[in-house]
């Protein structure tokens, strides 16, 4: 079993959709929680960075993080064509351990 | 701010040469770069983490003889592919990471694609 699952997808929806991007873990000492937009033939962006558990919002963005669950989520609203990409989720358990990275989910918004 | 550049940001060589890759953090020091490998549809292999001043800690598998990498300063890591071969055509990524202070994040440069013939 990896350390942390990822739906590889692909998922497709219309443009102004919720979107709904998940991440289990096994690692119960992962304390950071990291999503990143990686567009094709390009690096990773960071999208959202979070602490321990709770909810961050950023714009159109938000993160999840339940650590009781060992589950984290990354919400789209009002998608749009541009957000179409794979979106990677990434974390840690601090102390300068290296990111730990689901598989990546591609997502296409479509018109 | 957090930017990272990496250069080339593609390269094409011959067979049995080497090539050596650039990772620059441009707006802050990077006290840990890490070096990671892509191929097409797949998530993010992790090479090595190196700490500026300090020889860089391989991932098992890794070859360090053939992956050389330098972090001489802290906003500068190399990465040499030596004696290139077309098994070693990929997608290379450099991240860094600031001081402890400013937490847990990798920011990643935009990648170079080497294509080894």
């Amino acid at each position: 079993q990896k350390e942390v699952e990822q739906d590889p997808g692909p998922l497709s929806v219309p443009e102004g959709a919720i979107v709904s991007l998940n991440c289990t873990y096994s690692n119960s000492a992962f304390q950071y929680f990291m999503w990143y937009r990686q567009y094709s033939r390009k690096g990773p962006e960071l999208l959202m960075y979070t602490y321990s558990s709770g909810n961050k919002e950023d714009g159109r963005f938000t993160a999840q993080v339940d650590k009781s669950s060992k589950y984290i989520s990354l919400f789209i609203r009002d998608s749009q064509p541009s957000d179409s990409a794979t979106y990677l989720c990434a974390m840690s358990a601090g102390g300068g351990n290296k990111l730990t990275f689901g598989t990546g989910t591609q997502l296409k918004v479509e018109l | 701010g957090a930017v990272v550049s990496q250069h080339p940001s593609w390269v094409i060589c011959k067979s049995g040469t080497s090539v050596k890759i650039e990772c620059r953090s441009l707006d802050f020091q990077a006290t840990t770069m890490f070096w990671y490998r892509q191929f097409p549809k797949q998530s993010l292999m992790l090479m090595a983490t190196s700490n500026e001043g300090s020889k860089a800690t391989y991932e098992q598998g890794v070859e360090k003889d053939k992956f050389l990498i330098n972090h001489a300063s802290l906003t500068l890591s190399t990465l040499t592919v030596t004696s290139a071969h077309p098994e070693d055509s990929s997608f290379y990524i450099c991240s860094a990471r600031g001081l402890a202070a400013f937490g847990e994040t990798q920011y990643f440069g935009p990648g170079t694609r080497l294509l080894v013939l």
